[in-house]
């Protein structure tokens, strides 16, 4: 198993621009989520899923729209990237909600927006 | 709103050292506590999950405690190599299912272990 993959592993935009982040997993998980880390403010959801055709907004969800077209796939898209979004992108999965799943991350994308 | 914080921030020890990290969090309703690891550039590894109904989880070297009632839990490491230099993240879910299931965060110790 590769596990949780996500590209790319760093992209630079210029403001008003608009990116799609690649995130799949290939152990059948159903629910999935984003997440950004920045300094000092631990990491934060962004939006989540709890299946294929099934996404809800997180806790920072302004600027980002997801879709779930798919269990193995769950692409973060930025509509009109501004310098606050420039963060590390996280994505993980998990089994499931039970609170006794383990959640995967991915390695993560770097994103500079300038 | 549950917040988390991990004292100290940073740490550096001794190889051979056995150690503690501290993570409290605000809100004793809990479902469960992880610990990760986050090395640098990299995501996070999952290193032990404590269901809220356990005390403690353990896995090789590393032990974990849990308690709810006061809003705690310990990562105990026991003799610490280099190998362990890293960021040490603990996350608690709040409850099953929906929002409810995301992982709220502390902001990590950052751990090196010297030679």
């Amino acid at each position: 198993n590769a596990g949780v993959t996500q590209t790319p592993k760093f992209q630079v935009l210029k403001t008003g621009q608009s990116m799609t982040l690649q995130c799949a997993q290939d152990m059948n998980h159903e629910y999935m989520s984003w997440y950004r880390q920045d300094p000092g403010m631990g990491l934060r959801l962004i939006h989540y899923s709890v299946g294929a055709g099934i996404t809800d907004q997180g806790e920072v969800p302004n600027g980002y729209n997801v879709s779930r077209s798919t269990t193995e796939d769950f692409p973060l898209r930025l509509l009109s990237a501004a310098p606050s979004q420039t963060s590390v992108y996280f994505c993980a999965s998990s089994r499931g909600t039970s609170g006794r799943e383990t959640q995967y991350f991915g390695p993560g994308t770097r994103l500079l927006v300038l | 709103k549950q917040e988390v914080t991990q004292i100290p921030a940073a740490l550096s020890v001794p190889e051979g050292e056995n150690l503690v990290l501290n993570c409290s969090f605000t809100d004793s309703a809990i479902y469960n506590l992880q610990w990760f690891r986050q090395d640098p550039g990299k995501g996070l590894t999952s290193l032990l999950l404590i269901q809220s109904s356990q005390r403690e989880q353990t896995s090789g070297r590393l032990n974990a405690s849990l308690d709810k009632s006061s809003g705690r839990s310990t990562l105990y490491i026991a003799a610490s190599q280099p190998g362990d230099s890293a960021t040490y993240l603990c996350a608690v879910q709040r409850a099953w299912g929906g929002t409810a299931s995301k992982l709220t965060f502390g902001t990590g110790t950052r751990l090196q272990v010297t030679l």
